[in-house]
């Protein structure tokens, strides 16, 4: 696929684990977003880098870790998780420019389950 | 922080119907406001969006209106056709990278 891709698209991991979700995208944008989609809830949105930098940290506990190595890749480290965690973590990246807000074009999602 | 409300969190029409799902946000600086579509096991994508500076906007069967003195904002689908089944999101933004979704509207569109 072109566009926004992430790997692996299903996990299954134990609370002790480690295990990192990789993001890429191809449009040349510079700002990827890591965002949490659970049943019966809002998309949550978790990370934002732009240009590389992260911007937004929405309290997010410490066993979620991003790394964005460049404008077009995005990791999420994960450790010593719990089961509610377990949900569709989706990638996204949009081009923000001059404090305008663009259109998110999303990945495919990781499906999460903790055990 | 922003907070959106959308309703309902479900919906059923007859094809051919219209569907009108609605939006609230608390965040006056917001100014960027769009709709996404995600079918089930597939990403949300963007069917249409609006920005603060313009009242409505129109694309085929597909339309937004945006009341900002109120602060909300609908999506509106006419002619529905089962295709249209799908779970809706809206979201406000203010452009500094901070996007806040609403909780999702199932519709269900029946033959």
């Amino acid at each position: 696929e072109t566009g926004v891709t992430q790997t692996p698209r299903h996990l299954v991991m134990g609370m002790t684990n480690k295990k990192s979700l990789k993001c890429e995208q191809h449009l040349g944008h510079n700002a990827m977003y890591w965002y949490k989609q659970s049943a019966k809830k809002p998309l949550e949105l978790m990370f934002v880098y732009n240009f590389k930098e992260q911007t937004e940290n929405n309290s997010v506990p410490s066993r979620f870790s991003p790394e964005c190595p460049n404008s077009s890749h995005l990791f999420l480290h994960l450790h010593t998780l719990q089961p509610e965690d377990s949900a569709l973590y989706l990638c996204a990246s949009s081009q923000d420019s001059a404090g305008l807000s663009y259109e998110q074009y999303f990945g495919p999602g990781t499906r999460l389950t903790v055990t | 922080g922003e907070n959106v409300e959308q309703h309902p969190s479900t919906l059923s029409v007859q094809e051919g119907d219209s569907a009108v799902i609605k939006c609230t946000y608390s965040d006056s600086a917001s100014n960027y406001f769009p709709w996404y579509k995600q079918e089930l096991g597939k990403r949300p994508q963007l069917i249409i969006d609006i920005r603060s500076n313009v009242g409505e906007k129109k694309d085929q069967r597909i339309a937004v209106t945006l009341n900002k003195t109120a602060k909300h904002f609908s999506l509106h689908i006419t002619e529905t056709q089962p295709e249209d089944s799908a779970v809706y999101f809206c979201a406000a933004s203010s452009g500094r990278n901070q996007f806040y979704f609403g909780t999702g509207t199932s519709l269900t569109v029946i033959p």
